[in-house]
């Protein structure tokens, strides 16, 4: 079956404007999680989804970041204002239950310019 | 708060030598610590866990709470090793992980 798919792969904005970046988890996976990825680092976790409902956000930088999942499935991040800063590799990544290995996609490179 | 340091950022060993790359954390409770490998134009994919305590690809990790380690190692490198190795902590009731910030691993011929 098909793995975790993120869309678009690449996308370039301009400093300011708004982005969505959407995650298509595995088939059945309830958890949902998403991640940051800047140059050189390790990914950063932002935002976890059980369901529909964001379980935990504590990595959300600032809230310009917004993320949804209304039917427990897709998953849309949702960028305001973009800054320069913004730019890197979005992860996402889901897993069947909580406490069970999380398959990761192959991520949406954003670069604001 | 968590944190995960791999102090190597670039690793180069010979196919057939022993490899160990490098992993310290600080948590203030029970770590569960994971392995993570990214090959060359690959997704981030789960190498191993620690509560598994079992060996992947020939590699193995030991969980060493008194010096707040968890080292990856194999002891013959094969050039197919060669791939980027992040560490990572759980730190929530999920997969909320912490990683740190990677190894560069080369496995020359």
């Amino acid at each position: 079956g098909a793995g975790v798919s993120q869309t678009p792969s690449n996308k370039v904005t301009e400093k300011g404007k708004y982005v969505e970046l959407r995650c298509d988890p595995i088939s059945g996976h309830t958890a949902l999680y998403w991640y940051r990825q800047s140059l050189g680092q390790g990914p950063e976790f932002l935002i976890y989804f059980q369901g529909t409902g964001a379980a935990d956000d504590s990595g959300l930088p600032n809230d310009r970041f917004f993320a949804v999942r209304p039917e427990g499935s897709v998953s849309t991040l949702k960028i305001q204002r973009t800054e320069r800063g913004d730019s890197a590799v979005y992860l996402c990544a889901s897993s069947l239950t909580v406490n069970t290995e999380a398959f990761f996609g192959q991520g949406t490179r954003l670069t604001v310019v | 708060a968590q944190r995960v340091t791999q102090p190597e950022k670039l690793l180069s060993v010979f196919k057939g030598a022993p490899v160990e790359l490098k992993c310290n954390y600080s948590y203030s409770g029970s770590p569960e610590l994971f392995w993570y490998v990214q090959y060359s134009r690959q997704r981030l994919q789960l190498l191993l866990r620690h509560i598994s305590r079992e060996s992947i690809k020939g590699f193995t990790a030991d969980l060493n709470k008194g010096e707040t380690s968890f080292h990856l190692k194999k002891p013959f490198a094969q050039e197919e090793d060669s791939a980027m190795y992040y560490c990572a902590l759980n730190s929530g009731s999920a997969r909320q992980l912490t990683f740190g910030s990677g190894t560069q691993l080369t496995v020359l011929p």
